[in-house]
């Protein structure tokens, strides 16, 4: 069974511009959530989509907006952005919005913003 | 405001010894609580879960402990292999509130031969 899959794995970007981020769930999961890693901070919750709607949403500033479609795959945008954006950007999927069974993360995108 | 913390940013450990993981909430409305593990370059493995209502809950080697009296948990290895070493994170959520997981910083455990 293939497992949840993001794309790009790794990204450079300059500050200013806006990126892009997809992340494909486990077929027949249909909570996808997102998670910011920072060294100094650890994972943060970004959002987290449910049959194409938002159910939550972080502490993250609008620049940071996603959307999820009718297969359940999700992308993520950052408009504008910043030096302090720089991270690993992990996309976890569920069959249901109960997390206690535990979500099945991605690898990740490694955003650097230059 | 961290609500899950991990006052231990490492750990090292000896093979074939236990490990103890520990984690500190200040949530009391958090109602389940979980560890994941992770190596350099994938993503966070789930490990095990816990529910508030319960106060240990265990899988092969690894055990977790919850006290909610002082909202303290901990994650037991026993006994340590080489292939633990990674990074560990707690997480905790509560449940029909707004329920998003929150992790901790996570705790760097090194298994040494």
């Amino acid at each position: 069974k293939a497992g949840v899959t993001q794309t790009p794995r790794y990204l450079i970007k300059t500050r200013g511009q806006q990126v892009t981020l997809s992340c494909s769930p486990i077929s027949g999961h249909r909570s996808v959530s997102w998670y910011q890693q920072t060294p100094g901070q650890g994972l943060q919750f970004l959002f987290e989509y449910f049959s194409e709607t938002q159910r939550n949403k972080g502490n993250f500033p609008g620049r940071f907006s996603g959307r999820q479609f009718s297969n359940s795959r999700s992308e993520m945008n950052v408009s504008t952005l910043e030096l302090g954006d720089s991270a690993l950007y992990l996309c976890a999927s569920s069959q249901t919005t109960d997390a206690y069974y535990g979500y099945t993360f991605g690898s990740g995108t490694r955003l650097t913003v230059v | 405001d961290q609500q899950v913390k991990q006052n231990s940013p490492s750990l090292s450990v000896q093979e074939g010894r236990i490990s103890i993981l520990n984690c500190d909430y200040t949530n009391s409305m958090f109602d389940y609580f979980l560890w994941y593990k992770k190596y350099p370059a994938e993503g966070p493995t789930f490990l095990i879960s816990i529910s508030s209502i319960k106060d240990k809950n265990e899988d092969g080697r690894f055990t977790v402990f919850l006290n909610k009296s002082a909202k303290h948990l901990s994650l037991h290895i026993v006994p340590s292999q080489p292939g633990d070493s990674a990074v560990y994170f707690c997480a905790a959520s509560a449940r029909n509130r707004d329920d998003k997981i929150i992790f901790g910083k996570g705790t760097r455990l090194h298994i040494l031969p």
